[in-house]
């Protein structure tokens, strides 16, 4: 069990590119989720996924974001026609979900920081 | 609404020294999760606590301890005699049972601890 992977670590991209990331979560791990963290601020939550399917979306998120979960292993998430404000740390996250009568914490990656210049 | 507060952004302390960090939450949820996260430099996310809201027993792991009081909607947490080692920020954050039970988080600000030795 390797935890979390999340690549690239560090992306900068031009205003107006495409970018696309990555998330492997620990196998098994049956939820998903993606987080954006600006500077000195808590992370926000973006969208979730149960299996492949994506049950929830954040106001955040806009037209411009899409996340895949296909075949419910590994996730992307992707923007397009990057913005200034889009230059954020973004986490993605895993659970096994519902365990023994509870909800089981989630297990964060390292994080893509993205710059837009 | 849902929502966590950290009114603390900055705490300094000298090693050795007992430090609280405040957390206070707002749910209309009557079961919910609340967690506790560290965030050290490296930006990974590591979980420290899940309290669940029909439990409000106090926890103590080692130096680290837990104080929830459902009835001022708090669940803050104590380093007793601190160590450099635990210079990181710390999230506070609440995950609503109810709306699908999506294990989601709902985080607070942060506070960045510093100790210095």
């Amino acid at each position: 069990d390797t935890g979390v992977s999340q690549d690239p670590r560090h992306k900068i991209t031009k205003r107006g590119q495409n970018v696309t990331f990555r998330c492997d979560p620990i196998s098994e791990h049956n939820r998903l989720y993606w987080y954006r963290q600006t500077l000195g601020q808590g992370p926000e939550f973006l969208t979730y996924f149960q299996n492949e399917a994506q049950l929830e979306k954040s106001r955040l998120l806009s037209d411009r974001f899409s996340a895949e979960r296909p075949k419910g292993s590994f996730s992307t998430l992707e923007i397009q026609r990057t913005e200034q404000g889009d230059s954020a740390m973004y986490l993605c996250a895993s659970s096994p979900g519902w365990a023994g009568g509870r909800n089981t914490e989630a297990f964060f990656g390292q994080g893509t920081r993205l710059t837009v210049v | 609404a849902q929502k966590v507060t950290q009114a603390q952004t900055e705490i300094s302390v000298v090693e050795k020294e007992d430090v609280t960090l405040d957390c206070v939450y707002e749910t209309r949820d009557t079961t919910y999760y609340l967690f506790w996260y560290k965030q050290p430099p490296s930006g990974e996310l590591v979980f420290l606590i899940r309290r669940n809201s029909f439990d409000e027993q106090n926890e103590i792991s080692g130096r680290y301890s837990w104080n929830f009081q459902k009835s001022t909607s708090s669940f803050n947490f104590t380093i007793t005699a601190s160590q450099v080692v635990d210079s990181a920020v710390y999230f506070c954050a609440l995950s609503p049972y109810g709306s699908g039970n999506t294990g989601k988080l709902i985080f607070g600000q942060g506070t960045t601890l510093q100790v210095k030795p």
